[in-house]
């Protein structure tokens, strides 16, 4: 059971928009900054998006963060077959057992 | 730019310690503010934060994991390794070593942490099996 909650799957069809939510709780999302990876099949974890909407060098603006609340946004437009992936969220959790937290993976389809 | 290798045995016997090293290259281990962190991923499962450490050797543990585990760093080797002891067959996993950053930064109302890690290596799996 991961701390973070996200979606189990999303789809899309090319060139469409997708958005992929992450919930976690006042210890984590709630006031920390939230980061997003990208996961293609059979490789490690990339970096897309950290503190909730910045993006490292190379990563196209298609790929948006957004943060409200207890909540998470990746937004992805322009959906192209390549960006098939699962996709975690990330953050820090303050609370008494502190750490790193992720959220249990999102598996996007682009139809 | 920093590349991360991990290496170690692949498979590992119920109740033994497991070990592995992850190797940087293109940077040195101990400059800039990073903590350098292992992370793995059970298989079909999804990503679970073992632990840190800073170039001063100051470490930070999952609470779930910290009775079994132990990270060290060899700055002359440019090097950090994981330890965990008395594994299962629930230890079984793609461990990821990657470069982390842990930034808390404060308002007048309050401190918000900055939490991610880039870039990861390629990963290892263990298999822990008699």
């Amino acid at each position: 059971q991961s701390v973070l909650t996200q979606p189990p799957s999303v789809s899309a069809a090319p060139g469409q928009k997708v958005t992929i939510s992450c919930s976690g709780s006042s210890s984590n999302i709630g006031n920390n900054y939230v980061s997003w990876y990208q996961q293609l099949p059979g490789t490690a974890p990339k970096l897309l998006i950290y503190d909730n909407n910045k993006r490292p060098s190379g990563i196209p603006d298609r790929f948006s963060g957004s943060k409200s609340g207890t909540s998470a946004t990746l937004g992805i437009t322009g959906l192209q077959t390549g960006d098939e992936a699962d996709y975690y969220c990330g953050t820090w959790d303050s609370s008494l057992s502190a750490g790193g937290v992720f959220g249990g993976g999102t598996k996007l389809t682009v139809l | 730019q920093v590349q991360l290798q991990e290496s170690g045995p692949g498979l590992v016997k119920p109740s033994q310690t497991l070990s592995l090293t992850c190797t940087v290259s293109g940077g040195s281990i101990s400059s800039g503010d990073y903590y350098w962190s292992w992370i793995r991923q059970p298989p079909g499962k999804g990503l679970e934060w073992i632990g840190y450490i800073y170039y001063s050797g100051s470490t930070y543990y999952n609470p779930s994991l910290k009775s079994r585990v132990t990270i060290s760093v060899d700055t002359s080797k440019n090097q950090f390794s994981l330890k965990l002891s008395s594994v299962t067959a629930a230890d079984t996993a793609v461990y990821y070593c990657a470069r982390g950053e842990l930034d808390r930064r404060c308002s007048s109302t309050s401190c918000l942490v900055g939490h991610w890690f880039d870039p990861w290596g390629q990963g290892t799996l263990v298999t822990v099996s008699s």
